[in-house]
């Protein structure tokens, strides 16, 4: 089945070491999201890419970046990750225009800080 | 800044039983109304995409309605099942500015 697909599951990393968490779609959408989500919290916006046009949020730290090196492929780049990074992190797509269209999420990446 | 409003945050009811939860936000510049479901360990997954005031949309026992001029949607689930158990999140679309509520969270006994 056409997915988005988000590796790992599960990360741990250590405070201050840069950590990459990876997402995939199948799906051959043009947008492509970053959510990050911390407990019982709604999940919040941390940019988005339309085709390989970069959207950043207004309020997203400069320590997180992305990468969408083709269609398929999208990266979360934390450079120093902090203890307040600790979250569930979504992966997500959609058709292109973004309006209207439900997106399709990853099973997400739970990162924890040692 | 679109600010979302869940109510209840939580809520248990028994099998069975029918229910609904409320999505509120601003009414100006509405754009769309998403709904999704978010079981734990799952991914989540859209339920409904709504655009016009007085929408109405159905999935199976899953219904919407949204009401644009005052800013609030409904979802309802009839005779609740345990496997309606799951995170329903709204996020009202603005724009060019989507947010996602907190959510309500629907634990059903069997």
């Amino acid at each position: 089945d056409a997915m988005v697909i988000q590796n790992p599951r599960y990360q741990v990393t250590q405070f201050g070491k840069p950590v990459t968490l990876s997402c995939s779609q199948t799906l051959n959408h043009n947008v492509m999201y970053w959510y990050q989500q911390k407990s019982s919290q709604a999940p919040k916006l941390l940019f988005h890419y339309y085709d390989k046009d970069f959207n950043n949020e207004a309020d997203t730290p400069d320590n997180f970046q992305s990468r969408r090196p083709n269609t398929s492929f999208c990266f979360l780049d934390i450079r120093s990750p902090g203890l307040g990074d600790a979250a569930m992190y979504l992966c997500a797509t959609s058709r292109a225009p973004p309006i209207d269209q439900p997106q399709h999420f990853g099973d997400g990446t739970r990162l924890s800080i040692l | 800044i679109l600010n979302v409003e869940q109510s209840p945050q939580s809520l248990h009811v028994q099998e069975g039983d029918s229910t609904n939860f409320t999505c509120s936000f601003p009414s100006s510049n509405f754009y769309a109304l998403h709904w999704y479901r978010w079981e734990t360990a799952k991914s989540p997954e859209a339920l409904f995409v709504m655009t016009l005031n007085g929408d109405e949309k159905k999935k199976g026992r899953i219904s919407a309605t949204l009401n644009t001029k005052e800013g609030y949607s409904y979802l309802y689930i009839k005779g609740s099942q345990p496997e309606d158990s799951a995170t329903y999140l709204c996020a009202p679309r603005r724009n060019n500015d989507m947010r996602f509520g907190a959510g309500t969270r629907l634990t059903v006994k069997p």
